[in-house]
């Protein structure tokens, strides 16, 4: 069975530029979550989805990061524009069930520049 | 919301067991004491995960203190592969985001 997968593995982009990042998730898990690590700083949770809905989005930073997850199945997390301190690894994770164990993706390694 | 404390790095000799401590005094009754660990340039993994009893599992076993105010991760042979940041972790009952501190640097010497 295929763990959670995200792309691009890294990604450098220009302050001001927009990236988009994506997570497919185990197949058949409704539960997507996105977490980050910017610099020194520990893991943090941004978002949680429930097939296509937010159930939780307490962890977004700003206004400058959308997350989507269109039809329930893979989900995008756009940063528009990036700034220099949205650089860090941004993790997705999944889980069949609420409150079931968590499968982490390798993660997306974003420098803005 | 309750916080964990854990040292910052340990040691341990291949082929020995390792017990990584992790004190949560101010957990709550509800709250599920979850630990994962980071291989180098991987994700966050799954590990092991308690409540009151004390778990079992072919990764380690987790000791939890009756008082449920500290709990050990303990990998029985380490290996290697094994050398990690090891998160332990509480999960509100009613609460799906998992709050990660620093960790432990585990590193296992041949």
């Amino acid at each position: 069975e295929a763990g959670v997968t995200q792309f691009p593995s890294h990604s450098v982009i220009e302050k001001g530029q927009t990236v988009t990042l994506r997570c497919d998730p185990i197949s058949g898990h409704d539960n997507l979550y996105w977490y980050r690590r910017v610099m020194g700083k520990e893991i943090k949770f941004l978002l949680h989805f429930v097939k296509e809905s937010k159930q939780d989005e307490s962890g977004m930073p700003n206004n400058r990061f959308l997350a989507e997850r269109t039809g329930g199945t893979y989900s995008t997390l756009k940063v528009q524009p990036a700034e220099l301190e949205d650089s860090g690894v941004y993790f997705c994770a999944s889980s069949q069930v609420v409150r079931d164990t968590q499968y982490f993706g390798p993660g997306t390694r974003l420098t803005v520049l | 919301d309750a916080k964990t404390t854990q040292p910052n790095s340990m040691e341990s000799n291949e082929e020995e067991p390792v017990h990584l401590p992790c004190n949560h005094s101010t957990i709550s009754g509800t709250d599920y004491i979850h630990w994962y660990r980071q291989l180098p340039s991987q994700g966050p993994e799954y590990v092991i995960h308690g409540l009151t009893s004390n778990v079992n599992n072919r990764m380690a076993s987790l000791a939890i203190a009756e008082d449920r105010k500290s709990s050990t991760l303990i990998l029985h042979r380490a290996t290697l592969r094994d050398a990690a940041v090891y998160y332990c972790i509480l999960r509100p009952y009613n609460n799906n985001d998992m709050r990660f501190g620093a960790g432990t640097r585990l590193t296992v010497k041949p």
